[in-house]
Order: structure tokens, then C-alpha cells, then sequence
């Protein structure tokens, strides 16, 4: 089973909410990422926690605020968001000890900022 | 000069033709490759990685790298409609988390 599971599947939020994005995995995976992707872009890394510790911030605005609970879970806090912050955010999980970190995507949350 | 080159396309082939795709890289460090599957409004699917310069093949799908000229492809035989989608190609260093995509190939298959 090579499962993420992302919630919600499709957000709209104003610019002044709080909003939050969930990413769950059971695969024993210990890194953990975040990607922004655009309308035909690749995926663009945002964050990546490894053993539940954030190791790469890709220079992301505070406004997105990643957090790992533990090791299955992954959430990305958005606050004040603008209408350019409007995007599929994926997740991705791979294993990360020892061997190939090959990354594991889930459906992603289109979101829509207005 | 990108780290990685793709065609964005569209390639558009008739039901039942071998697809052909094709990534050129810069970076020698660069030393597993991986193909990933993405239709329209979902996440990425990896088809396929390999680390060793020739081919892999699963069912339909074939993977070849060449490192010494820092060119792999990937082989979709028998295409079908649903094989209709952009397709990434990726590396990866050694050790390394960070994934580096090329801009997506957008294939279409007509019945």
C-alpha cells in the first residue's frame, strides 16, 4: 500500500481565514513534504520534515505554517493567505532511512483563495 | 542551462502506438530517476525509478537511462486513452530528499 491520504480534496478560504491542510500516511514513512503546484508547473517543494523535525524550509512565506504531530501526520497551517497563494498542495511521504527516498504523492487540495 | 530538460508537448499518438518520452540532466550528481504519472487536477503516481545506467520494463512501461549522456526515456507500449496525462520525469542524489522535475510532458492518446 503506497497511500497519502490529503483532506480536504478541495479548499475555499478568504484572505483573512485560518485554515489548515491534512496529510496522513501508515506506509512507516519517516520524511514527510509539502509541494505548492501551479496550473502546468512541476510541483515545488515547500517543506520537508524528516523524523519529525522540519529539515528544508524552501523559503516559504510565514503565512504557511508546516507541522508534523508525529510520524504519520503532516499539517500545513495557512493564515492571510493572498489570491497568488491559489494552488494544488501536495504531499509526499518516503521512507528516508538508508535507502532511495523515493516520494510517495497524494491527491492533493486544490485551493482556492479569494 | 536547466538541471533538467523536458518537452512540455502535447504529444498526441493514435490508440495502440509505442509513446516516447525523453528527459536530458546536467547534474552528474544526480543518481536515481523516476517517471511519474499525473492526470489532470491529481497528484503525482510514480511508475517507475531506477538507479543503473539500461532498461526496466513493467508490463507496458519501459524505463531506460543513459548516464553517460545524461538522457533517459520512458516507453509506453500499446497506448491507451487513459494513458492521456502529463508526465514528469525526476532525480535524485544520493542520500539526498529533494527531488528535482522536469516541466511535464502532456501526452494524448485518440481512440
Amino acid at each position: 500500500d503506497t497511500e497519502v491520504t490529503q483532506t480536504p480534496k478541495h479548499l475555499v478560504m478568504g484572505m483573512t481565514n485560518k485554515k489548515s491542510l491534512k496529510c496522513e500516511q501508515h506506509m512507516g514513512h519517516r520524511a514527510m513534504y509539502w509541494y505548492k503546484q501551479k496550473a502546468k508547473k512541476p510541483p515545488e517543494l515547500m517543506f520537508v520534515y524528516s523524523y519529525e523535525k522540519l529539515s528544508i524550509n524552501e523559503s516559504v512565506p510565514s503565512r504557511f505554517s508546516p507541522e508534523c504531530p508525529n510520524s504519520s501526520l503532516l499539517n500545513l497551517h495557512l493564515h492571510a493567505l493572498q489570491p497568488e497563494d491559489s494552488a494544488l498542495y501536495l504531499c509526499a511521504s518516503s521512507q528516508e532511512s538508508g535507502g532511495i527516498n523515493i516520494q510517495y504523492f497524494g491527491a492533493g487540495t486544490r485551493l482556492s483563495v479569494l | 542551462q536547466k538541471e533538467v530538460e523536458q518537452d512540455p508537448g502535447p504529444l498526441s499518438v493514435p490508440e495502440g502506438a509505442i509513446v516516447s518520452l525523453n528527459c536530458t540532466y546536467s547534474n552528474s550528481a544526480f543518481q536515481y530517476f523516476m517517471w511519474y504519472r499525473q492526470y489532470s487536477r491529481k497528484g503525482p503516481e510514480l511508475l517507475m525509478y531506477t538507479y543503473s545506467s539500461g532498461n526496466k520494463e513493467d508490463g507496458r512501461f519501459t524505463a531506460q537511462v543513459d548516464k553517460s549522456s545524461k538522457y533517459i526515456s520512458l516507453f509506453i507500449r500499446d497506448s491507451q486513452p487513459s494513458d492521456s496525462a502529463t508526465y514528469l520525469c525526476a532525480f535524485l542524489k544520493a542520500a539526498g530528499n529533494k527531488l528535482t522535475f522536469g516541466g511535464g510532458t502532456r501526452v494524448l492518446v485518440k481512440p
